[in-house]
């Protein structure tokens, strides 16, 4: 059971380069988010998409984009890195109108930008 | 709006001791609480969940956690540690509408001592 597949794991980047974070999931989930993840503060919010054609913003959302692909996939881009986004990204999928509405979480993917 | 306060950001506990991990939250609805756990290099994975039926809610690897609502708290404990329940703890609140978001505390690092 893969679940929710984040590529790539890690990655390095230069200020100002740009990159996208991609997301797959197959449990047929209408619901997908992207949170980052830094010490101290828990993970946060950047984006969400709570069901496919739509996207929101989250806690965090500047200095990213995300496209939400078709139901399984939904990727976040960095336009222009800064060193303040280096953090711990993970992708997140559930049934947003489900009852019990836990989270599904992926692997996390390691962005260092210098 | 809903918020998730983690007291405590390091907890040290020996092999074979119970362990308590502290977690209060703020609602304007009944909530829907979680408790997640990450192992080093890892995703977050679901320990156990609050959706409003039995408020003591047993979970895997032996933990349990009880909802007060009076206290506002759902705590996480468990009855012995052993070496491997070294990892991170996430308590987190599900948003309240319909988007699915969930709001993570700020984190509690377990450490566990022969």
């Amino acid at each position: 059971n893969a679940g929710v597949t984040q590529t790539p794991k890690f990655q390095v980047l230069k200020t100002g380069q740009s990159m996208t974070l991609q997301c797959a999931q197959d449990m047929n989930h209408n619901s997908m988010y992207w949170y980052r993840q830094d010490p101290g503060m828990g993970l946060r919010l950047i984006y969400y998409s709570a069901s496919e054609g739509t996207t929101d913003k989250g806690e965090v959302p500047n200095g990213y984009n995300v496209s939400r692909l078709n139901k399984r996939e939904f990727s976040l881009r960095l336009e222009s890195a800064a060193p303040s986004q280096t953090s711990v990204y993970f992708c997140a999928s559930g049934r947003a109108g489900s009852n019990t509405g836990e989270l599904f979480f992926g692997e996390g993917s390691r962005l260092t930008v210098l | 709006a809903q918020s998730v306060t983690q007291l405590g950001s390091h907890v040290s506990v020996s092999e074979g001791a119970l362990f308590l991990l502290r977690c209060n939250y703020s609602s304007s609805v009944p909530p829907y609480l979680f408790w997640y756990v990450q192992y080093p290099n890892q995703g977050l994975q679901l320990l156990l969940k609050y959706t409003s039926a039995a408020t003591l809610v047993k979970g895997i690897n032996g933990f349990e956690a009880e909802f007060k609502k009076s206290e506002t708290s759902f705590h996480l404990t468990k009855p012995s540690a052993h070496m491997s329940d070294a990892a991170e703890y996430f308590c987190a609140v599900r948003d309240s509408g319909n988007t699915g978001k969930l709001i993570f505390g700020q984190g509690t690092t377990l450490q566990v001592k022969p």
